[in-house]
């Protein structure tokens, strides 16, 4: 019952496209959390959902971003007018029992 | 600032050659010390929490343990399947749950 399932898993776009990644969770938690990651460094906390409320947003996070999860179940991330900075991959997670268990990932690549 | 540093970068070992990977962390209040492995390519997979100073758990050829300042996560004997990067992230006050996590330790074992 814990993680979650990301979708596409591999994404290249042209350079100043929109993406957008889509996360479902295995089963229903109040919670969810996006994050990025590039290579060889940790995971970087962009936002996150209690319900249908997203309630933190990193400096990360964009204008170009938007985050959705309505009816508090799957939710959407989007990219808008992609840069090659945006190259990266992109975790979506839940949190079952007070732990944050995470997705595959969506890599993204902007050339 | 909460923040975790893991040293080192990277780490080679013979199979069988026993070592520790170090997670330093300043934190405003802990409320969880999270350990996670990472194949290339695929999502962090969730290892330990550990809450408190003198906490130790165990899983395998892995045990990790935790003092105020850093977290140690021992291998002992390891086989070239234990080969990832190992992702360590703190969990701060505030009921978020967010995770700011270090840069990640690289392990390659060699038969």
């Amino acid at each position: 019952d814990t993680g979650v399932s990301q979708d596409p898993r591999h994404k290249i776009t042209k350079r100043g496209q929109n993406v957008t990644f889509r996360c479902d969770p295995i089963s229903e938690h109040n919670r969810l959390y996006w994050y990025r990651q590039t290579l060889g460094q940790g995971p970087e906390f962009l936002t996150y959902f209690q319900n249908e409320a997203q309630l933190e947003k990193s400096r990360l996070l964009s204008d170009r971003f938007s985050a959705e999860r309505p009816k508090g179940s799957f939710s959407t991330l989007e990219i808008q007018r992609t840069e090659q900075g945006d190259s990266a991959m992109y975790l979506c997670a839940n949190f079952p029992r007070n732990t944050i268990y995470f997705g595959e990932g969506s890599w993204l690549t902007v050339v | 600032e909460d923040q975790v540093t893991q040293s080192p970068e990277a780490l080679r070992l013979q199979e069988g050659e026993s070592s520790s990977l170090n997670c330093s962390y300043t934190v405003s209040g802990l409320r969880g010390l999270f350990w996670y492995r990472q194949d290339p390519g695929k999502g962090p997979e969730f290892l330990f929490t550990l809450y408190s100073a003198g906490e130790e758990k165990e899983k395998e050829r892995l045990k990790a343990t935790l003092t105020k300042k850093e977290s140690f996560l021992h291998i002992t004997a390891p086989k070239p399947e234990d080969s990832a990067t190992y992702l360590c992230a703190v969990q701060g006050t505030g009921n978020t749950g967010k995770l700011i996590f270090g840069q990640g330790t690289t392990l390659q074992v060699k038969p």
